[in-house]
């Protein structure tokens, strides 16, 4: 069974600061897919970014990338620039290729201060 | 533009009665899911479906819940008698396997059961 870990429960970042959220996951699979879902206070679950664990390359979406260690099985999300709608929820998840389904981390509540 | 509709969006309920939540999910989707997200737990897959058809429903309770899709554009989630422990939000995916990765998530229907 895939585990997901989000070792931060709560960060703060001031406005327009970049902010590191961690996740680390476990997994014997090597065909999978990796995901940040974002969940402000209007409950809507967002996809935020998506990597392929086939892919060397780390992805990015305007202000948020990814820092992506296969061998680590981490993968960690910069939000640059900060602002305030940025404010959430953030689930890692872990989707391995062969089901489909996805297995969330226990979230990191991100507060951006102005 | 296209969306998962899940209906009611609150429902509060006395113990013992029958609750049932509704997912539209989006056209021409095949595969639906049913998550649970709890201050506890966390975000846990209770069942989900491909082309209507049930293929895991491990998470589910099987004395008390029951998840049908009697139509592709209707999947059903059904708790008979409900508990105070299914206090919860639950939320509806939807996805195109073979195509893309991603699931789309509806806004949940936040179930409070008194």
């Amino acid at each position: 069974a895939q585990t997901v870990t989000q070792s931060q429960p709560e960060m703060s970042v001031q406005e327009a600061e970049t902010v590191t959220l961690s996740c680390t996951y476990d997994t014997s699979e090597n065909n999978y897919y990796l995901f940040w879902y974002k969940q402000p206070p209007s409950r809507q679950m967002i996809l935020v970014i998506r990597q392929e664990a086939y892919k060397q390359q780390n992805a990015t979406e305007n202000r948020f990338s990814v820092n992506f260690q296969k061998a680590a099985k981490s993968f960690s999300l910069k939000i640059s620039d900060s602002q305030l709608g940025d404010t959430a929820m953030y689930f890692c998840a872990f989707m391995w290729a062969g089901s489909y389904q996805l297995t969330f981390g226990k979230g990191t509540k991100l507060s951006v201060i102005p | 533009d296209a969306r998962v509709t899940q209906t009611p969006r609150d429902k509060v309920t006395e113990m013992g009665q029958e609750v049932t939540m509704r997912c539209q999910p989006i056209l021409g989707h095949n595969t639906v899911f049913w998550y649970r997200q709890t201050m506890m737990q966390g975000l846990e897959l209770l069942a989900y479906f491909r082309n209507r058809a049930p293929l895991d429903d491990s998470g589910m309770p099987k004395d008390r819940f029951s998840a049908e899709m009697p139509d592709a554009t209707l999947a059903t989630l059904k708790i008979q008698p409900s508990e105070p422990r299914d206090s919860a939000v639950y939320f509806c995916a939807s996805g195109l396997r073979g195509t893309n990765t991603e699931a789309f998530f509806g806004q949940g229907t936040r179930l409070t059961v008194v």
